[in-house]
């Protein structure tokens, strides 16, 4: 149990396009969804927050313009990175927290992107 | 905010040692500090957690330790093996609306043979 999968796993783009990605939770009901940016070699940075049916909430420096997140079901969330540019470039991850347990975050097998 | 430090970066062990990863956290309102293991370009996987209520819980060859009045927690592994090369992250978190975690900066674990 407690599956989460992230769509797609690898993209490329060109710069000045946008590109979405999907979090989904397969076999459990996610009310919140987090949203994280992971650089090489580096820790997992949060980016956002996302309750079902509300307003993302971004963490400092995350320009909520250029990271759109939409969680429109309990068990879907979308990140779309609009009018991406190379430094945008990043491993993106994913992670849903079990509704009713307040604890445990399961992640994504993250989503590679690479805007040329 | 939380703030989460992690040492050492890097860690190399023979096979059969132990390894010892430590964390520090800032916020003395966190109590849920679980560990992740990632391996390279996939996603990180919960090892061991532990709750603020405990000092101590184990898990087969991992144990992780608290110590609430110094604000650090600590993972331990015995008997390390080839395949528990991987870069594990701390992480703190506490009860609110949003759980949000904050990591650590990570430490690439290296077991030779």
């Amino acid at each position: 149990g407690a599956v989460v999968s992230q769509h797609p796993s690898r993209v490329i783009c060109k710069s000045g396009t946008s590109v979405k990605i999907e979090c989904r939770s397969l076999d459990f009901q996610a009310t919140t969804m987090f949203w994280y940016r992971q650089f090489p070699k580096q820790s997992l940075m949060l980016m956002a927050t996302s309750n079902e049916g509300s307003k993302a909430t971004y963490e400092q420096g995350v320009e909520k313009d250029k990271f759109l997140i939409n969680h429109a079901s309990l068990t879907l969330s979308t990140l779309t990175v609009t009018s991406a540019h190379p430094e945008d470039s990043s491993f993106y991850i994913c992670s849903a927290r079990v509704a009713g347990r307040f604890d445990e975050q399961y992640f994504g097998p993250g989503t590679r992107l690479t805007v040329t | 905010g939380e703030n989460v430090e992690q040492h050492p970066s890097t860690l190399s062990v023979q096979e059969g040692d132990s390894a010892v990863i430590k964390c520090t956290y800032s916020d003395s309102a966190s109590n849920y500090f679980p560990w992740y293991k990632q391996e390279l370009g996939k996603r990180p996987q919960l090892i061991i957690d532990i709750r603020s209520n405990v000092g101590e819980k184990k898990d087969q060859r991992i144990a992780v330790t608290l110590n609430k009045t110094a604000k650090h927690f600590s993972l331990h592994i015995t008997e390390t093996q080839p395949e528990d090369s991987a870069v594990y992250f701390c992480a703190a978190s506490w009860d609110n609306a949003g759980n949000m975690l904050t990591f650590g900066g990570g430490t690439r674990l290296m077991v030779k043979p």
